[in-house]
């Protein structure tokens, strides 16, 4: 079975341009997750959904977005892009978030991720 | 929010001792405490997770324990092997919060034969 896959591997791009990062969850998987890797770091949440809906959001600016598609894959934008966006963007999927009345937690899966790099 | 912090940042051990990595996290609702292994350049890797109604977990040659009154969870390895070498990175979740795990700061460990 296809894990998480993450579309570009890499991408260079200047200050103030945006970007667009793409995700596809393990197939069955209804929840993805984001998550922004600097390196040296632990990965940092940005965004989670869950049946297209925004279930929960980290510390990120109003620059950062992200949607979920019937399908359940994934975007994730960043606009005005700073130089210290340059992180490892790492996708995550899951069958379902925790909580929503559920007992148990499900464990997540990661892309391989989208290497940022702004000059 | 959440807060977790991992020691040691770095851990040299000789292949086939034991490698211990410590995490304490402040949230006493978190209930949910993966691992992850990340080598160079690939994808963080789930390699054993807990939940707070356990308070501890075994895989082959690895094991995590939780103690949920002093908020810190370990993970264990035996027999180490130098492809144990790797990052690796301990997590909490919050129950009803969605799937955001809050990660430690990493610990790499080195395996020499």
């Amino acid at each position: 079975d296809a894990g998480v896959t993450q579309s570009p591997t890499h991408l260079i791009k200047t200050r103030g341009q945006h970007v667009t990062l793409r995700c596809s969850p393990i197939s069955g998987h209804k929840s993805v997750s984001w998550y922004q890797q600097v390196l040296g770091q632990g990965p940092q949440f940005i965004f989670q959904y869950y049946e297209k809906e925004e279930r929960g959001r980290g510390n990120f600016p109003d620059r950062f977005s992200a949607r979920q598609f019937p399908n359940y894959s994934s975007e994730l934008n960043v606009n005005a892009l700073l130089l210290g966006d340059s992180a490892l963007y790492l996708c995550a999927s899951s069958p379902r978030p925790q909580g929503l009345g559920y007992m148990s937690n499900q464990p997540q899966h990661f892309g391989d991720g989208t290497r940022l790099s702004i000059l | 929010g959440e807060n977790v912090e991992q020691h040691p940042s770095t851990l040299s051990v000789q292949e086939g001792d034991s490698a211990v990595i410590k995490c304490t996290y402040s949230d006493s609702a978190s209930n949910y405490f993966p691992w992850y292994k990340q080598e160079l350049g690939k994808r963080p890797q789930l390699i054993i997770d807990i939940r707070s109604n356990v308070g501890e977990k075994k895989d082959q040659r690895i094991a995590v324990t939780l103690n949920k009154t002093a908020k810190h969870f370990s993970l264990h390895i035996t027999e180490t092997q130098p492809e144990d070498s790797a990052v690796y990175f301990c997590a909490a979740s919050i129950n009803n919060a969605g799937n955001m795990l809050t990660f430690g700061g990493g610990t790499r460990l080195m395996v020499k034969p």
